[in-house]
């Protein structure tokens, strides 16, 4: 079963502009983690931002905020001012608790395209 | 922060030889590192869980003889691509668990990933 889905495969942005990109994940496991990863075209995985299953407050790192919405089970990556270095593939992942070994694994990525 | 070093970044062989691709774990320990592999435009995909001093935990569907991973000490895991096919052509990326099991986001580091290519 599809643990973390990304239907966005590719997104295209106004420069300086925001973008939301959409990230829903489904475990049983009580304790999980979720996380965004950029990848340029370089093929290296950059961490963008985390949250924890039980963090009360939404995670935010500089232009990146991570939309967490437990109940509905989605972590949508909202980018504000929109840079064109930001042109990147954009990957969701999760880490599952015990139950799942602490491993991560990854959504099928969204390609955002920023627009000068 | 912690850093994994992973190399060769790119390389090149022929069909039928051996490639080893060595991820080290810079300034940390890593008593677990695991193995992705990335297809042209798709996600990681999970290979292999490599824990120090033990046997790696493959993933359904990953041929173990195939794809050697070595996890010998907490700095150094390898994954050695035996007899390679042009079919194992793909992108290889090591990440390295960090720090605790809760809340951490420094729970994983990723190495800058080895392109091979078999012809």
């Amino acid at each position: 079963a599809q643990k973390i889905t990304q239907t966005q495969p590719g997104m295209f942005v106004q420069e300086k502009e925001a973008v939301t990109l959409d990230c829903t994940y489904d475990t049983s496991d009580p304790s999980y983690g979720l996380f965004w990863y950029k990848q340029p075209s370089s093929g290296e995985m950059i961490f963008l931002i985390y949250q924890g299953s039980y963090d009360q407050q939404n995670a935010t790192e500089g232009r990146y905020s991570l939309n967490f919405q437990k109940a509905r089970k989605s972590a949508n990556l909202v980018i504000s001012a929109s840079q064109l270095g930001d042109s990147a593939m954009y990957f969701c992942a999760m880490r599952e608790g015990m139950t799942g070994g602490f491993k991560t694994i990854f959504g099928a990525g969204t390609r955002l395209f920023v627009k000068a | 922060g912690a850093v994994v070093s992973q190399h060769p970044s790119r390389v090149i062989c022929k069909s039928g030889t051996s490639v080893k691709i060595e991820c080290r774990s810079l300034d940390f320990q890593a008593t677990t590192m695991f193995w992705y592999r990335q297809f042209p435009k798709q996600s990681l995909m999970l290979m292999a869980t490599s824990n120090e001093g033990s046997k790696a935990t493959y993933e359904q569907g990953v041929e173990k003889d195939k794809f050697l991973i070595n996890h010998a000490s907490l700095t150094l895991s390898t994954l050695t691509v035996t007899s390679a096919h042009p079919e194992d052509s793909s992108f290889y990326i090591c990440s390295a668990r960090v720090g605790g099991d809760r809340g951490s986001h420094y729970g994983y580091t990723f190495g800058s990933g080895t392109r091979l290519t078999v012809v």
